[in-house]
């Protein structure tokens, strides 16, 4: 049973890029999933990000597509999301996941970044 | 671009009822690309439904799902006390690839 965990900053400043990773336990990095990210601002709904296979090959939302960069580091068994450029439109909680059958498997619980001077 | 718009944004209704919770997308997708999440206040969302009508691992088999072309459905049979939560359906578009989500269910308590 794959475990994902966030972590990173909690307050990031406007204009500043968000970095986050995702350390994955239960299951090698390098499997089968496409590696993804969720987010949710505060109060409202989902938000797809962007999502990264083993093999490095990245799909994000095209909104989005200009400020993110996704990585894997097959060495620590994580992987990692920078969002450059941040607004408080920004401000949300961040979820990675695992995606299989054009679905999110696993979550993980979740890490609140708050885009503010 | 896939709009998902769900209805209605607010159920109220008693445990041991039946809930029906409907998605509507702009245009025809398969149900493959077609997925339900259930989502409790402070946690992240969980997998109800894949491929439209599939239970995930662990998901009761009061929670059902249908639906081909625009429109799919959710139904919890009977209403337990856990279940009252927000509902998310969501597609998976191929070109290009992305995940689009609906805008959810509440599911409140009567």
């Amino acid at each position: 049973q794959v475990q994902l965990q966030e972590s990173g900053p909690g307050l990031v400043n406007p204009s500043g890029t968000l970095s986050l990773t995702c350390a994955v336990s239960g299951d090698p990095i390098d499997t089968k999933y496409w590696w993804t990210w969720v987010r949710q601002p505060p109060g409202k709904g989902l938000e797809w990000i962007g999502e990264i296979y083993l093999s490095g090959n990245t799909n994000y939302k095209p909104s989005l597509k200009s400020r993110v960069t996704m990585s894997l580091d097959k060495s620590k068994n994580q992987f990692s999301l920078k969002l450059s450029s941040v607004t408080a439109a920004d401000t949300a909680v961040y979820y990675c996941a695992t995606s299989t059958y054009y679905s999110l498997h696993h979550w993980g619980q979740g890490a609140l970044v708050t885009v503010s001077s | 671009e896939i709009v998902l718009t769900q209805s209605p944004g607010t159920l109220s209704l008693s445990p041991g009822e039946r809930a029906t919770l409907f998605c509507r997308v702009t245009q025809s997708v398969s149900s493959t690309y077609l997925a339900w999440y259930q989502q409790k206040p402070g946690q992240a969302p969980r997998l109800l439904i894949y491929g439209a009508s599939n239970r995930a691992t662990g998901i009761p088999d009061r929670f059902s799902g249908s639906g081909s072309g625009t429109d799919f459905t959710l139904i919890i049979s009977r209403l337990e006390p856990e279940d009252f939560a927000v509902y998310y359906c969501q597609h998976y578009g191929t070109s290009p690839p992305e995940f689009t989500f609906g805008g959810g269910t509440k599911v409140e308590i009567k």
